[in-house]
């Protein structure tokens, strides 16, 4: 069993939904969780990250972890097509993060 | 101004054969990573190095050599390369290890690496 476990999609969705991405974790040990974008050929960047259970805002995006039940997700507001990309999820303990596989992600104009 | 640079962009080799993939920070940071990327997106950690010594090594054949000559610079030197090894290298730095925001990793561009 994977550590981070995350469906691979796509997730294609019309402009303006409301898009939830989600993964599943195993390792009690991580205290902080992340999101990385990927854009096509390029290189992931940090979106958010969070280091307790709750959820955690920033403009259109809200990370939300439950550490009870291993749970992780990201809600994207207000789709746009340059949301468009691969979403990696993370979590991260001594001091090395463990991706998901991604979820690839299309906003339809 | 680049952050983080990896060359080169491509490389294309046959089996067998030995490479190098060069990667440089101008962030200031004391830790610098390398990643392999597979056909199915799936990012994983190869090694790890804060302030030029090794801190991650996960389990990679021991073909695959990091040098960090010193800490904006980290090289992946490949020997004997296998069909396997096809896949995107990424390198990435963070300012600690810490955790938090201190552990953001900033990614370079990859390395799109084909064996034939």
């Amino acid at each position: 069993q994977k550590e981070v476990e995350q469906d691979p999609g796509p997730l294609s969705v019309p402009e303006g939904a409301i898009v939830s991405l989600n993964c599943t974790y195993s390792n009690s040990a991580f205290q902080y969780f992340m999101w990385y974008r990927q854009y096509s050929r390029k290189g992931p960047e940090l979106l958010m990250y969070t280091y307790s259970s709750g959820n955690k805002e920033d403009g259109r995006f809200t990370a939300q972890v439950d550490k009870s039940s291993k749970y992780i997700s990201l809600f994207i507001r207000d789709s746009q097509p340059s949301d468009s990309a691969t979403y990696l999820c993370g979590g991260s303990s001594a001091s090395k993060i463990i991706f998901g596989s991604g979820t690839r992600l299309s906003i339809r104009p | 101004d680049t952050a983080v640079s990896q060359t080169p962009k491509y490389l294309v080799t046959q089996m067998g054969n030995d490479k190098s993939i060069k990667c440089e920070q101008n962030l200031g940071h004391d830790t610098m990573y390398w990643y392999k990327q597979d056909s199915k997106k799936f990012l994983k950690i190869m090694f790890s190095y804060n302030n030029k010594e090794l801190i991650i090594n996960e389990t990679v054949p021991n073909r695959f050599s990091p040098k960090s000559p010193d800490k904006a610079h980290l090289n992946l030197h490949i020997n004997s390369l296998e069909l396997g090894d096809s896949a995107v290298y990424f390198c990435a730095s963070s300012q600690g290890t810490a955790g938090g925001p201190l552990e953001t990793q900033y990614f370079g561009p990859g390395t799109r690496l084909l064996v034939l």
